[in-house]
């Protein structure tokens, strides 16, 4: 079965410092789909980032990036040059082509401090 | 804003009562998803339509139905209801079964039961 997760519950950050929120995955499926969302505490979903398994290049928008290592199943999100409206819930999720479900992880509370 | 509307906002209810969830997708999305999100369970994945056709199931409970109508709205029912039904219930969309594979959220419903 696939499976994502986050094992920092929360971090804490010094506002313009680089942040790192640690993801990884379990699949057996050659081909999958790996996401970041963002939830502030207003609770909307936001779509960051995604990385396909068979692509060669990292993920980059803007200031986020991907730091996708096959093959250590992880997918690490970098924040680079946080601000404070970072402060979220952080999650990560998978998608298998043909399952069409999101799988996702437990999520990580990123607090930026000024 | 993701272009995917959720409606109503929250949902306050008694134990035992019915209600209904709608969402419309972003504009030529063919594919809604429902997702539960609650404190003890996370984010999980209910049920997925694409195109009027309900296309893969998660954990949905038999108390609860979901429909996607030939503008591609789609209604989220929940019938007798329980104090653990209560969570933020959101609605994704995305283009198709084999298009980009970003699943867009809707703002949510917290649904409340009392």
């Amino acid at each position: 079965a696939q499976k994502i997760t986050q094992t920092q519950p929360g971090m804490f950050v010094q506002e313009k410092e680089a942040v790192t929120l640690d993801c990884t995955y379990d699949t057996s499926d050659p081909s999958y789909g790996l996401f970041w969302y963002k939830q502030p505490s207003s609770g909307e979903m936001i779509f960051l980032i995604y990385q396909g398994s068979y692509d060669q290049q990292n993920a980059t928008e803007g200031r986020y990036s991907l730091n996708f290592q096959k093959a250590r199943k992880s997918a690490n999100l970098v924040i680079s040059a946080s601000q404070l409206g970072d402060s979220a819930m952080y999650f990560c999720a998978m998608r298998i082509p043909g399952a069409q479900k999101l799988v996702f992880g437990q999520g990580t509370r990123l607090t930026i401090n000024p | 804003d993701s272009g995917v509307t959720q409606t109503p906002k929250h949902l306050i209810t008694a134990t035992g009562q019915r209600v209904t969830l709608r969402c419309s997708p972003r504009s030529g999305d063919l594919s809604v998803y429902w997702y539960q999100q609650s404190l003890d369970q996370g984010l999980q994945f209910l049920i997925q339509y694409y195109n009027g056709e309900e296309r893969a199931k998660g954990n949905i409970l038999e108390r609860f139905s979901a429909q996607q109508f030939p503008d591609l709205h789609s209604e989220l029912n929940l019938s007798s209801l329980e104090l653990g039904d209560s969570a933020l219930y959101f609605c994704a969309s995305s283009g198709g079964l084999a298009v980009p594979y970003e699943q867009y959220f809707g703002p949510g419903t917290r649904l409340t039961v009392t």
